[in-house]
């Protein structure tokens, strides 16, 4: 166990819709990071947060966004859902305060499925 | 900058055979370098990092790296395969330092593990 909890773990939704995925990280941990893991693309990199502030941006869609709150939890946001967004989500930690190699941790995942 | 290639997309080894996942890297300064396994319908759990105290690195399940710079390569191995093996191992490659960067997945090797 990662000490990193995802919820919900499976999503199946339409096309058109939106839907909120959240992510927990480690006690202690300020970074969260998102992946999408698809079969097409593989494990790609959407977005980081640090301490509530968004860090960096990888290949993420303007139909998608993210906030870290206060309490260091974060939420992924997709919207006008596309059959082409079906995948795993996931999220990691890390604490760059305890590490410089930036290993991180990470949650289970939540499988998104769009029909 | 970085990107990471796992030379092979599948492996398929007897239990009690030695096992090898080969993964060259390129980066322009002293990367991090991990190695993450997925089991099926699991989140990525983190089996090893480079660190650079050694170019030999242990890491969970019995499982080994060696870090070499000239060759840029940083293959996986284990001596005898066991059937709980079998998952996904992920070559990981990130910028060093500050730990705020992203991490950059190979395609991933899937190994298999017969009786």
């Amino acid at each position: 166990d990662s000490g990193v909890t995802q919820t919900p773990k499976h999503l199946i939704t339409a096309t058109g819709q939106r839907v909120t995925l959240r992510c927990s990280p480690r006690s202690g941990d300020l970074s969260v990071y998102w992946y999408q893991q698809s079969l097409d693309q593989g494990l790609q990199f959407l977005i980081q947060y640090y301490n509530g502030e968004e860090r960096a941006k990888g290949n993420i869609l303007e139909r998608f966004s993210a906030q870290q709150f206060p309490d260091l939890h974060s939420e992924l946001n997709l919207s006008s859902l596309e059959l082409g967004d079906s995948a795993l989500y996931f999220c990691a930690s890390s604490d760059p305060g305890r590490t410089i190699y930036n290993e991180q941790f990470f949650g289970p995942g939540t499988r998104l499925t769009v029909l | 900058a970085q990107s990471v290639t796992q030379l092979d997309s599948h492996v398929s080894v007897s239990e009690g055979t030695p096992v090898l996942l080969r993964c060259n890297y390129s980066s322009s300064y002293s990367p991090s370098l991990f190695w993450y396994v997925q089991h099926p319908n699991k989140g990525l759990q983190l089996l090893l990092k480079y660190t650079s105290a050694a170019t030999l690195v242990k890491g969970i399940n019995g499982f080994e790296a060696e870090f070499k710079k000239s060759e840029t390569s940083f293959h996986l191995t284990k001596p005898s395969a066991h059937m709980s093996d079998a998952a996904e191992y992920f070559c990981v490659v990130s910028p060093r330092g500050g730990g705020y960067n992203k991490l950059i997945f190979g395609a991933g090797t899937r190994l298999a593990v017969h009786p």
